[in-house]
């Protein structure tokens, strides 16, 4: 199983621009690389995925290098309720999910 | 609307009883899956179904039971076998690989199990 490495914090201001960088230095070829952003007593929440470049929708950009051995989450002008976990994820056959330990964001006024 | 449901939010049970938990899915996903999160930790995967009748032990399956009678229904049983069973409980469902490139999971808003 392709394992994950991503901060385990990180702190920010309202309005700026916040990049998580995960590392997957065992991800194999089929593997896709999944976000999922979790706040307090609730579920994951899909945010983005990715095979190789660049992803982007509504709400966050994926880049991912050619040789796909890490990813970085961008969040563009991030809000208080930005506040929350993400977890990197690689999404390995089997359509099994292996969450680490996330990446805890504080955004401050 | 569709989604995913667990009942209730909140469960609290003596030590010894067996509780079950529930999930229920309309989104006609033919996976499903349990995780439990302890305080400040990721998730882990306690067992999964991708189909009626058939389910899989994950990371940590000791001390739980599940069942897959119908594809909308997933229930976790937590035993008395469990020796630390007091945490939050996620439930998922997901289609299965090969319809789709994607795996995205949607989870349930979840259920805190506490035992006293």
């Amino acid at each position: 199983l392709a394992k994950t490495t991503q901060p385990i914090s990180m702190d920010s201001y309202e309005g700026q621009e916040v990049n998580i960088t995960c590392s997957h230095n065992n991800i194999a070829t089929n593997d896709y690389i999944t976000w999922y952003q979790q706040f307090p007593s609730q579920g994951p929440r899909f945010i983005i995925q990715g095979y190789k470049t660049k992803v982007t929708n509504e709400v966050a950009s994926l880049f991912i290098p050619a040789d796909r051995k890490s990813s970085t989450l961008s969040l563009p002008r991030v809000s208080l309720s930005d506040t929350a976990v993400y977890y990197c994820l690689v999404d390995d056959a089997g359509n099994m999910l292996t969450f680490g330990g996330g990446t805890r964001l504080m955004v401050k006024p | 609307d569709g989604g995913i449901t667990q009942s209730p939010k909140y469960l609290f049970r003596k030590e010894g009883q067996n509780v079950t938990l529930s999930c229920e899915q309309n989104l006609n996903h033919d996976a499903m899956y349990w995780y439990r999160q302890d305080p400040g930790q990721g998730l882990r995967l306690i067992y999964y179904s991708q189909i009626v009748n058939d389910f899989q032990k994950g990371d940590i399956a000791e001390g739980y039971s599940v069942s897959r009678e119908k594809k909308e229904s997933f229930p976790l049983t937590v035993t008395s076998a469990q020796k630390n069973p007091t945490a939050f409980y996620l439930c998922a469902s997901s289609i299965v690989r090969g319809q789709s490139s994607y795996n995205e999971q949607f989870f349930g808003p979840g259920t805190r199990l506490t035992v006293l």
